[in-house]
């Protein structure tokens, strides 16, 4: 019954590699995330997507591609891995709400190691 | 856009005691405000949330409170427990689906 889930939970990879995270929600949202917190805990917005459609796309390096296939999966390419992308990633989901704020459910995040 | 500030970094507590985390947001249009609490190795989960019509929430022993005209709003943890300690996260946003989160607060709970 988990809401936001993301896989893998753990990736070791070399630099120069490409991987990919899955992320799926079961929650009926429109809007999903992904997030990065680095190695002091920071909390920063990568991408959004809204019915499949990206509204967020904030200074990430063109290394990273986000997909979303349909609205409950979104998904993040990142190629040619260099050492500084090594942080925890964080997916996550809302219902897009134009008047008032929107909770925002993570998932248990892709702690992403390159060596 | 959006810059929210979190004081203090780490803040320890006897069991018991209460624990008071402040967070101050630059955009007057916020409307928006939820806290987030991160256990070691898991995700961010949202412990309890205000919108700008009020301004204090209770939720069992957790509440917070929000001054607009400061531009501030706290977290309050009520007859801490060592089940408490974790990071939280306070954060700002203006009714669009962009949150700004603040650098989160190490709370830990003194058994």
């Amino acid at each position: 019954d988990t809401a936001v889930s993301q896989t893998p939970k753990y990736l070791v990879t070399q630099m120069g590699n490409d991987k990919s995270i899955k992320c799926e929600q079961n929650l009926g949202h429109d809007t999903m995330y992904w997030y990065k917190q680095d190695s002091k805990k920071f909390l920063k917005i990568m991408f959004s997507y809204n019915n499949k459609e990206l509204i967020i796309n904030e200074t990430v390096p063109n290394r990273f591609s986000p997909k979303s296939p349909d609205k409950a999966h979104l998904n993040l390419h990142i190629n040619s891995l260099e050492l500084g992308d090594s942080a925890v990633y964080f997916c996550a989901s809302s219902l897009l709400r134009q008047v008032s704020g929107n909770t925002i459910y993570f998932g248990e995040g892709s702690w992403l190691t390159v060596v | 856009g959006e810059n929210v500030e979190q004081h203090p970094s780490t803040l320890s507590v006897q069991e018991g005691d209460s624990a008071v985390i402040k967070c101050t947001y630059s955009d007057s249009a916020s409307n928006y405000f939820p806290w987030y609490k991160q256990e070691l190795g898991k995700g961010p989960q949202l412990i309890i949330d205000i919108r700008s019509n009020v301004g204090e929430k209770k939720d069992q022993r957790i509440a917070v409170t929000l001054n607009k005209t400061a531009k501030h709003f706290s977290l309050h943890i009520t007859e801490t427990q060592p089940e408490d300690s974790a990071v939280y996260f306070c954060a700002a946003s203006k009714g669009n689906n962009r949150l700004a989160f603040g650098k989160g607060n190490q709370v830990v709970v003194i058994p």
